[in-house]
């Protein structure tokens, strides 16, 4: 069965600082990762995916993410936070050649001071 | 793209009542997909659309929920019998291809 382990519950970053949440993923094979960010009572928003080729993947809002099999991990990076970053960010592996379920994280919940 | 559409936003109602969700994807989605989100925690998947075949259920999915795509657009959640544990956010997702989901902003259940 695959999972996802965002191993950190809470971060707080200085505004400018630059941020990495991690999340590691439990799959049997090839999968498809996901980073997506919600704000409070709104739904999710994609950030950005891995399906293939290039282990290093750009997003939008200047976030990026690494694939790493060896590890089995897909952390989420941002050189420089903004104030507006606040949110909870979630982790989701899917079946690779498929279209069927995500299997999320517990999430992040990112705090930007000042 | 008009996005993904939920509604009602939010559904206040007493224990033992029925309540019924519905979701509008992305028009050119065959997709699509719905999550129960509760507090702290990522959303669970709970079924599975494509066009109007339901492919996949969870277990998650007691027989008081049921989840319909009538004509390959849009789709309803119905929960009968309503129990505390219900209370949550119900996400709704769809996609075409193999290509990330969308999501819609949620309805929000709370059971009196």
């Amino acid at each position: 069965a695959q999972s996802v382990t965002q191993p950190d519950i809470h971060i707080t970053v200085s505004e400018g600082a630059s941020l990495e949440l991690r999340c590691n993923y439990s799959y049997g094979a090839t999968p498809y990762l996901f980073w997506y960010v919600q704000s409070p009572g709104q739904g999710l928003q994609l950030l950005l995916k891995y399906f293939s080729g290039d282990t290093l993947v750009q997003g939008i809002k200047g976030f990026e993410a690494e694939f790493k099999r060896s590890q089995s991990s897909f952390n989420l990076r941002k050189p420089s936070v903004h104030w507006s970053d606040a949110a909870e960010y979630f982790c989701a592996v899917g079946a690779a050649g498929t279209a069927s379920k995500l299997t999320f994280g517990t999430g992040t919940r990112l705090q930007v001071t000042l | 793209d008009t996005g993904v559409s939920q509604d009602p936003r939010h559904k206040i109602t007493k224990r033992g009542q029925n309540v019924t969700f519905r979701c509008d994807p992305i028009s050119e989605h065959n997709r699509l997909y719905w999550y129960r989100q509760t507090l702290g925690q990522g959303p669970e998947f709970l079924t599975y659309f494509q066009n109007e075949a339901q492919l996949e259920k969870s277990r998650l999915l007691s027989d008081r929920f049921s989840a319909e795509r009538p004509k390959g657009s849009f789709s309803t959640l119905e929960i009968q019998r309503t129990e505390q544990g219900d209370s949550a956010m119900y996400l709704c997702a769809s996609s075409t291809g193999y290509q990330p989901q969308h999501f819609g902003d949620g309805t929000r259940l709370s059971i009196l």
